[in-house]
């Protein structure tokens, strides 16, 4: 299994800018979420989905849409990139059930985004 | 206000040592708690999740214990290896779909 997959992994855009974060899961997760991860600061959520069709703000939404049309798909999208939206962002799904193994988070590897 | 804490922040051992990595939170209510590792310019790699109602979690060198009466879990790499030398991160969760609380880390470096 592929697991979590973030695209693109490197990303400068200029100020005022848009663009999309792709995230795509084939573990049939019913929960996906993305978090920034800055220094000092830690992961912080920005939004989260318990399937699709429905999603929910987190920590740090602010500047930040998605949506989850599919289980596997939940982009992240910048509406208008500013400089403090420089961040490592990553993308994580999970499912809940008895403790197995597989249960919990998997993240991706993360999108390296700097705004000029 | 859920708060987690990793101590120490940073550590730097000989290879071969024992090694005890410890996350603290402040509301004992978790659902579950995740240890996670991450390389220098990578993503995250979970290594072990502890349910509420669970003591401890072993996998190969790693054992980790939650004791949730406390507020705590500790992280026990046994034998360190270089190749173990990355950060490890300690996040609760207070639900099935709830957010993930980390905390900011332990930087590890195992030096031959």
């Amino acid at each position: 299994n592929a697991g979590v997959t973030q695209t693109p992994k490197f990303q400068v855009l200029k100020t005022g800018q848009s663009m999309t974060l792709q995230c795509a899961q084939d573990m049939n997760h019913e929960y996906m979420s993305w978090y920034r991860q800055d220094p000092g600061m830690g992961l912080r959520l920005i939004h989260y989905s318990v399937g699709a069709g429905i999603t929910d703000q987190g920590e740090v939404p602010n500047g930040y849409n998605v949506s989850r049309s599919t289980t596997e798909d939940f982009p992240l999208r910048l509406l208008s990139a500013a400089p403090s939206q420089t961040s490592v962002y990553f993308c994580a799904s999970s499912y809940f059930g008895t403790g197995q193994v597989g249960e919990g988070y998997t993240f991706g590897s993360g999108t390296r985004l700097t705004v000029v | 206000k859920q708060e987690v804490t990793q101590i120490p922040a940073a550590l730097s051992v000989p290879e071969g040592e024992n090694l005890v990595l410890n996350c603290s939170f402040t509301d004992s209510a978790i659902y579950n708690l995740q240890w996670f590792r991450q390389d220098p310019g990578k993503g995250l790699t979970s290594l072990l999740l502890i349910q509420s109602s669970q003591r401890e979690q072993t996998s190969g060198r790693l054992n980790a214990s939650l004791d949730k009466s406390s507020g705590r879990s500790t992280l026990y790499i046994a034998a360190s290896q270089p190749g173990d030398s990355a950060t490890y991160l300690c996040a609760v969760s207070l639900g099935g779909y709830n957010k993930l609380i980390f905390g900011a880390g332990t930087r590890l470096a195992v030096h031959p």
